[in-house]
């Protein structure tokens, strides 16, 4: 089984420039997930989608952080402007959305951001 | 929102020695699910073991297992003969029963010793 793909690895931007990741959870799941995770920190959950909707983005910047996932598949989050604070590992995640088995979260590797 | 708590930023334990890592929720909720997670230098986050809310028996896995204590909110995690591949950050996780909320406390980076 396929899991979480997240592209780039790593990024390296300018502040004030934008930045895209991409992410593809495993296929059926229903639930998507973007955290935020800085150094020495454990996961901030950014914002949630259950199919193509948003369940949560509660924590999302949302002067900058846009987040997609238009056809309840593969999402993208986008920073615009970029900040040095937004240096980061952004973790995609996702998981199904019944049932009581298999109800952990599935990580991909992460992109590492590096805003200088 | 629910929080997770993990009061010990790092521990440190001998090879083949058993170690404990705390981990304490606030939850309202009666069902729900709690999760560790290790993170090894490279990153990828990978699931431990889970425990389900509505479960009294606490979760084994292997050399993993857990200490759920429901009414105290109270779910730590039990390595017995470590080894160095366990050195990682452990993530303690809470979410819940409608999956709507998926919480992660600090972390705890473990330290195996040769």
């Amino acid at each position: 089984e396929a899991g979480v793909a997240q592209s780039p690895r790593y990024k390296i931007i300018e502040k004030r420039q934008s930045v895209a990741f991409w992410c593809n959870p495993i296929s059926g799941h229903a639930t998507l997930y973007w955290y935020q995770q800085i150094l020495g920190q454990g996961p901030k959950l950014l914002i949630q989608f259950q199919n193509n909707g948003v369940v949560d983005d509660s924590q999302l910047p949302k002067d900058r952080f846009s987040a997609e996932r238009l056809k309840g598949v593969d999402s993208t989050l986008k920073i615009q402007p970029a900040k040095l604070e937004d240096s980061a590992v952004y973790l995609c995640a996702s998981s199904q959305l019944f049932g009581r088995v298999n109800t952990e979260a599935f990580f991909g590797q992460g992109t590492r951001l590096t805003v200088v | 929102a629910q929080t997770v708590t993990q009061s010990q930023p790092e521990m440190s334990v001998q090879e083949a020695e058993t170690v404990t890592l705390s981990c304490t929720y606030d939850t309202s909720e009666s069902d729900y699910y709690l999760f560790w997670y290790k993170q090894p230098p490279s990153r990828q986050m990978i699931l431990v073991i889970r425990q389900e809310a509505y479960k009294q028996q606490n979760a084994t896995e292997n050399r993993f297992s857990v200490n759920f204590q429901k009414a105290a909110k109270s779910f730590s995690l039990k390595i017995s003969d470590s080894q160095l591949g366990d050195a990682a950050m452990y993530f303690c996780a809470y979410r819940s029963a409608n999956g709507n909320q998926f919480y992660f406390g600090t972390g705890t980076s473990l330290t195996v010793i040769p």
